[in-house]
């Protein structure tokens, strides 16, 4: 299995509102990202982790919570977003985060498109 | 610190024809590696073709070749016969030996759009 899901596919949230993103691979891969694209825009790195521990937060506001509950799953939970946090979120996952190890391949998933109204 | 350019934020190519995409890089960093992904509309990054700088070959992978000219930091990627599934974003991006986290630095994207 060389895939990352990501769920829910689509997501459209109100300010007050919490919700969720899920982001799952099954390739034994120990570090996990999250991303936010916007349109037109490269990727942007939001959270590293790695053997299930946070190791980059690119100071992302805290209504972005990330959260590790396993090696395999990793989540994104959402609270009072505001408009401009609609995006493309895209989870990847890569086999580690060494240094040094510079062909180590990040594996994407299909990503969440959120609109926060 | 690291950084990718890519010049052409969009081109056109007609089917079966080569294209070029141009990336060229910088850092100060002796040891690094070189990726190219490719985005459709769907959104999916999708991995196409590595390079690492003590490579001494240039990488190629089924349509996909790259033209690492490391004295000029360019690491350009070339499709060949180009497919109307070619069509997508197409990101080149570099990750640094001393980069904390296997954190890759993207440019900005080139569009490609096959034309039948």
């Amino acid at each position: 299995d060389t895939e990352v899901t990501q769920t829910p596919k689509h997501l459209v949230m109100g300010m007050t509102n919490k919700k969720s993103l899920k982001c799952e691979q099954h390739m034994g891969h120990r570090a996990m990202y999250w991303y936010k694209q916007k349109a037109k825009k490269p990727p942007e790195l939001m959270f590293v982790y790695s053997y299930e521990k946070l190791s980059i937060n690119e100071s992302v506001p805290s209504r972005f919570s990330p959260e590790c509950p396993n090696s395999s799953l990793l989540n994104l939970h959402l609270h009072a977003l505001q408009p401009e946090d609609s995006a493309l979120y895209l989870c990847a996952s890569s086999q580690g985060t060494k240094r040094g190890a510079i062909d180590n391949e990040q594996f994407f998933g299909p990503g969440t498109r959120l609109t926060v109204l | 610190a690291q950084k990718i350019t890519q010049t052409q934020p969009g081109m056109f190519v007609q089917e079966k024809e080569a294209v070029t995409l141009d990336c060229t890089y910088d850092t100060s960093d002796p040891s690094y590696g070189l990726f190219w992904y490719k985005q459709p509309s769907s959104g999916e990054m999708i991995f196409l073709i590595y390079q690492g700088s003590y490579d001494q070959q240039n990488a190629t992978e089924g349509r996909y070749s790259l033209n690492f000219q490391k004295a000029r930091k360019s690491a350009n990627l070339v499709i060949s016969a180009s497919q109307l599934g070619d069509s997508a974003m197409y990101f080149c991006a570099m990750r640094a030996f001393k980069a904390a986290g296997n954190k890759l630095t993207f440019g900005g994207g080139t569009r490609v759009l096959v034309k039948p």
